[in-house]
């Protein structure tokens, strides 16, 4: 069965660099997410994008966060300049449609010292 | 805007126990929801999934769940919890219409004794 692939596994950068989370969502799919999941709390919704373009955004998804879809099959979360409260899981997910379920990736764990 | 509640943040259940967690969501209008498991370690996982239909729907590993419209609730069922189920559960909306997101409950940590 096609999977959601993320890397890497694990990030770990310092305070204010950028890091750059890739994705390569299943081909055939059209609607890619991004959420992030911090330590012991629930699942955030930071960005949807579909038709090269972001469709919705949160409030926690601010100037430092960007989303790219450069080659046509990788999905990337880059983010600016990091800060100490970035430090999460980040799951990539994508769906054929909407009204699909949300196939996830593995997740990125996001370190920042 | 929606919202997902679940009231139990950790459950903690003897094997052959049955389980119920509950979930309920705040919006008005037509739903999909979903129940997703994170096993230790682990990537979210789709549990089961109500569209429309039969409100009573059927998962992977023997969980179920019931859509109750009166009362915007979809609590996930299990009659007899094994230890390998121990696990995080999410339960998550979408609003059908309104966005394209899901948008997730704040998890129930659930731990089976041996």
């Amino acid at each position: 069965e096609p999977e959601v692939t993320q890397t890497p596994s694990h990030q770990v950068t310092q305070m204010g660099q950028e890091v750059i989370l890739r994705c390569v969502p299943i081909s055939n799919h059209l609607y890619f997410y991004w959420y992030r999941q911090i330590l012991g709390q629930k699942v955030e919704f930071l960005v949807s994008f579909y038709n090269n373009e972001i469709s919705e955004k949160s409030e926690i998804f601010d100037d430092q966060f960007s989303v790219e879809r450069p080659d046509g099959s990788n999905f990337t979360l880059k983010i600016r300049s990091t800060k100490l409260e970035d430090s999460a899981m980040y799951f990539c997910a994508s769906v054929p449609g909407t009204d699909s379920p949300l196939h996830f990736g593995n997740g990125t764990r996001l370190t920042v010292t | 805007a929606q919202s997902v509640s679940q009231h139990n943040h950790h459950v903690i259940l003897s094997e052959a126990a049955s389980l119920e967690l509950g979930c309920n969501y705040s919006y008005g209008g037509t739903v999909n929801l979903f129940w997703y498991v994170q096993y230790p370690g682990q990537h979210l996982q789709l549990l089961l999934k109500y569209f429309s239909g039969d409100p009573l729907v059927k998962g992977i590993k023997g969980f179920e769940a019931e859509f109750i419209k009166s009362k915007f609730s979809f609590n996930l069922r299990k009659p007899s919890v094994q230890w390998s189920d121990t696990a995080e559960y999410f339960c998550a909306v979408n609003a059908v219409g309104r966005d394209d997101k899901i948008i997730f409950g704040k998890g129930t940590r659930l731990h089976i004794l041996p």
